[in-house]
């Protein structure tokens, strides 16, 4: 089983800045088959990026995500104040599909 | 719309059963693999099963395999799954997810209470 290790587990940022969120796999990700999503409480995940870098129809371009291999990082460039939620990145490039724990992204 | 709408959960003692439905609208349900995928009270999310298009092909986490069982019938455009054995760690909401195989569109989630 891939094991995805999220970090920080919580970033404290305020509206305009940048976000730098990490995703480590145990083993390297075939293909670059990492998915980022994005939750807010009470609401079902929202798919933001997947093959490690496409951004999902409607996304906006200040998400973007980078990597291969076994590191993978999600940038929000400029935080507005609708980003503030949790992200998780996701691998599906092996069976069993497994998520990392989550980065929580708090208004500072 | 394209959307899918989970039913089914509720509040089931340990050891008993539930079966999940998941209806789709909107898109060729026929022409996709779904899967499910469950997040526990304040925790993160969790794979549970996913299924190929015309059923040939099911696969599920070790955490539930034996105990459930997914299916699809595209003639309802309706995706199920069948939970046996229910046990106090399976307490979740659970969300049915367009697979590409990444989860491009997901439901608003049923929640399945197991407790005596």
């Amino acid at each position: 089983e891939i094991v995805l290790t999220q970090s920080p587990g919580t970033l404290s940022l305020s509206p305009g800045e940048r976000a730098t969120l990490s995703c480590r796999a145990s083993q390297s990700v075939s293909s670059t088959y990492l998915a980022w999503y994005q939750q807010k409480p009470g609401q079902a995940p929202r798919l933001l990026i997947y093959g490690a870098s496409s951004r999902a129809t409607g996304i906006p371009d200040r998400f973007s995500g980078s990597g291969s291999g076994t590191d993978f990082t999600l940038t929000i460039s400029r935080l507005e104040p609708e980003d503030f939620a949790v992200y998780y990145c996701q691998q599906y490039g092996r069976s069993p599909l497994t998520f990392g724990g989550g980065t929580k992204v708090e208004i500072k | 719309e394209v959307q899918l709408l989970e039913s089914g959960g509720g509040l089931v003692q340990p050891g008993g059963s539930l079966r999940l439905s998941c209806a789709a609208s909107g898109f060729t349900f026929s022409s996709y693999a779904m899967s499910w995928v469950r997040q526990a009270p304040g925790k993160g999310l969790e794979w549970v099963s996913n299924i190929s298009e015309s059923s040939g092909s099911k696969y599920y986490a070790d955490s539930v395999k034996g105990r459930f069982i997914i299916s699809r019938d595209n003639s309802k455009n309706t995706l199920y799954l069948q939970m046996n054995s229910l046990r106090a760690d399976d307490t979740a909401v659970y969300y049915c997810a367009k697979s590409m195989p990444y989860f491009d569109l997901w439901g608003r989630g049923t929640l399945v209470t197991v407790s005596s």
